[in-house]
């Protein structure tokens, strides 16, 4: 099975830049989420998706931050402007439904993250 | 208060040896919980689920304590690929979504 498909898998940017990260959950995966995780800390939600709506951006910047999943897929996440904060790794997650996310070791039923966009603001 | 707190380490352990850590979780209403392996530069992993009774994978036991509102992970005869970031990870039941801790990093040592 194929896992979450990230991309780019770096990105060096200049501060006040726009940049977007792009996701591809695992097929038939019904949530999806984009976490940040600055060095040194945990992942930190951002958004939830489930199919192409929005569950859960309580902690989305969104004065500069923003996201979509129009046809309940893909999804891309993007930061305009960029601050020297916004440095970090986004990791994108996928779960068939909110229901089994995270529960027990099936890949098929837990979250499972992509490798994560890793992003410096210069 | 942060919602899922954690020594950030490093726990430094001999190989062969036993580490044991926290976590603790603010949200009483959380219903599940699970501690993540994540190694240097790559993404978080489930390790395991962490249940009432307790459980055990291999050298790795489990531990909740809800009336104290903390997990647990032990590791025993620790062996040097365990040398990781351990994430706990606290699921509410309102909107399912994953909560996690700073995390603990281990470094398991010849």
């Amino acid at each position: 099975e194929a896992g979450v498909a990230q991309s780019p898998r770096y990105k060096i940017i200049e501060k006040r830049q726009s940049v977007a990260f792009w996701c591809n959950p695992i097929s038939g995966h019904a949530t999806l989420y984009w976490y940040q995780q600055i060095l040194g800390q945990g992942p930190k939600l951002l958004i939830q998706f489930q199919n192409n709506g929005v569950v859960d951006d309580s902690q989305l910047p969104k004065d500069r931050f923003s996201a979509e999943r129009l046809k309940g897929v893909d999804s891309t996440l993007k930061i305009q402007p960029a601050k020297l904060e916004d440095s970090a790794v986004y990791l994108c997650a996928s779960s068939p439904n909110p229901a089994r996310a995270g529960t027990g070791g099936d890949p098929s039923y837990g979250y499972t993250f992509g490798s994560g966009t890793r992003l410096t603001v210069v | 208060r942060k919602e899922v707190e954690q020594d950030p380490g490093p726990f430094n352990v001999p190989e062969g040896a036993t580490v044991a850590f926290n976590c603790t979780y603010s949200n009483s209403a959380s219903q599940s919980f699970f501690w993540y392996r994540q190694d240097c530069r790559k993404e978080p992993k489930l390790l395991m689920s962490v249940y009432s009774s307790g459980n055990e994978d291999g050298r790795f036991t489990a531990q909740l304590n809800r009336a104290s509102q903390y997990i647990s992970l032990l590791i025993r005869d620790s062996k040097l690929s365990d040398s990781a970031t351990y994430l706990c990870v606290v699921n509410l039941a309102a909107g399912n979504k994953l909560t996690f801790g700073g995390g603990t990093r281990v470094l398991v040592k010849p």
